[in-house]
């Protein structure tokens, strides 16, 4: 079965700090794709990053980093120096091979991460 | 580029009747997924079109229903609305393949009254 577990609920934080979001998978798939999708109050989900079973380089992109473990099975993301402007709900998504290609995502609960000034 | 559009953006229905939702992809994008996502569930996979075909199905009754046109547009039906029915609708478009992120549009709000 595939699943994703977001553990943390809702993060709140001061300005400038840093935060770490986590998230485990479970999957029986050999190759499998991992996503990261912010939801700002707007509602639309703003893909992050995008990692492959295959590729366990971690990723710097400004403020943002990824960790990934297939040993713990995690998926981190962590922001650096976090601004008002990252308050929104995050959501770590999976995609497994099912047989066959497909788009299907399935998604944690996702974490609300509110930064206050 | 034009993002993922969908319409309308807010629907307020009563139980019991029918409602249809359009999703328009990204030009090229020819897959089309569609979610739902509710206080309780969160984000559900309801179904995924390609090329006019319904590749995959998540675990709804058969009131959800959709379809994807020539043009890649997609329409899902919901039918007999139920108050449960209340939810953010999000659709995402993708290129074909596993190794592709799906991007989305804003969502259609329901309220099943």
């Amino acid at each position: 079965a595939q699943k994703v577990t977001q553990a943390q609920t809702e993060i709140s934080v001061v300005e400038k700090e840093d935060v770490t979001l986590d998230c485990v998978y479970e999957t029986r798939d050999t190759t499998y794709y991992l996503f990261w999708y912010k939801q700002p109050p707007s509602g639309e989900l703003v893909f992050l990053i995008r990692r492959n079973s295959f590729d366990e380089q971690n990723e710097i992109s400004g403020r943002y980093s990824w960790n990934f473990q297939k040993s713990t099975s995690s998926f981190n993301f962590t922001i650096t120096a976090s601004q008002v402007v990252d308050s929104a709900v995050y959501f770590c998504a999976l995609k497994g091979n099912y047989g066959g290609a497909t788009n299907k995502l399935i998604f944690g609960t996702g974490t609300l991460l509110a930064v206050q000034p | 580029k034009a993002g993922v559009t969908q319409t309308p953006r807010y629907l307020i229905k009563t139980r019991g009747q029918q409602v249809t939702l359009s999703c328009s992809p990204i030009s090229g994008h020819r897959s089309v997924s569609w979610y739902q996502q509710t206080p309780g569930q969160g984000l559900q996979f309801l179904f995924e079109y390609f090329s006019e075909t319904q590749r995959n199905k998540g675990n709804f009754p058969g009131r959800f229903s959709g379809r994807q046109f020539s043009n890649s547009r997609s329409e899902m039906n919901v039918s007999t609305l139920e108050l449960g029915d209340s939810a953010l609708y999000l659709c995402a478009s993708s290129l074909r393949g596993e190794n592709t992120e799906a991007f989305f549009g804003q969502g259609t709000r329901l309220t099943v009254v």
